[in-house]
């Protein structure tokens, strides 16, 4: 049963605009969210994260958005770079409920066009 | 180094050899987690060490699978007897023990069964 979803597998985007990736959840006690890119032959890498008292959290040229009531978070990503093309990854998990363990999403391929 | 390591990078083995992953986490990190990750899908939590408590070892797919950990620091995962759908990039990922605190992963170790 897939708690995390991403839909759109691909999104292309040209250098300098802004991506937009997109995330749902299904589990209401998820309290905590992150975005993990990855490259090939490479772990994930902390991007960025945001609690559930929040609403949205920015750092740099990256921002993510928590709307609770639709189970909805997404990141963006402005102004693109080509070093950004990667697999981005959301997840979560239940921190109140003492399990840290994280449910992820199936990822997002991001191409960066110069 | 400052990461989460883990070895062998790479393993290719036979179907029913047993077969032992190590993960080194971050110094100080006293969670640490194994995911696995197989083609096209996200990851999937497998088990969680916190300090002294008893593992959550509940994403454990088999009984062919079980993991230990000395103290809070290294980690190994075993897989009994393998099967050609072990065949994953097997993850770990150390954290601090406190509230939204993110995971860092290692680069994982690709496990292919022939």
């Amino acid at each position: 049963d897939q708690q995390v979803k991403q839909n759109s597998p691909s999104l292309s985007v040209q250098e300098g605009r802004i991506s937009i990736l997109n995330c749902d959840y299904t589990n209401s006690m998820f309290d905590y969210f992150l975005w993990y890119k990855k490259y090939p032959a490479e772990g994930p890498t902390f991007l960025i994260s945001i609690s559930s008292i929040k609403d949205k959290n920015e750092d740099g040229r990256f921002t993510v958005f928590l709307n609770k009531s639709a189970k909805h978070l997404s990141l963006h990503i402005v102004p693109s770079q080509p070093g950004d093309s990667a697999v981005y990854f959301c997840a979560a998990s239940a921190q109140t409920e003492g399990n840290n363990r994280l449910a992820f999403g199936k990822g997002n391929q991001v191409v960066v066009i110069p | 180094g400052a990461g989460v390591s883990q070895s062998p990078s790479n393993k290719v083995t036979e179907k029913g050899k047993d077969v032992e992953l190590r993960c080194d986490p971050i110094s100080g990190h006293t969670a640490l987690y194994w995911y696995r990750q197989r083609l096209g899908q996200g990851l999937e939590f497998l088990i969680y060490f916190q300090g002294n408590s008893a593992p959550d070892k509940s994403g454990l797919p088999s009984d062919r699978f079980s993991a230990e950990r000395t103290g809070e620091s290294v980690s190994t995962l075993t897989i009994q007897r393998t099967q050609q759908e072990d065949s994953a990039v097997y993850l770990c990922a150390s954290s601090l023990a406190l509230m939204n605190q993110p995971q860092h992963f290692g680069d994982g170790t690709r496990l292919s069964i022939l």
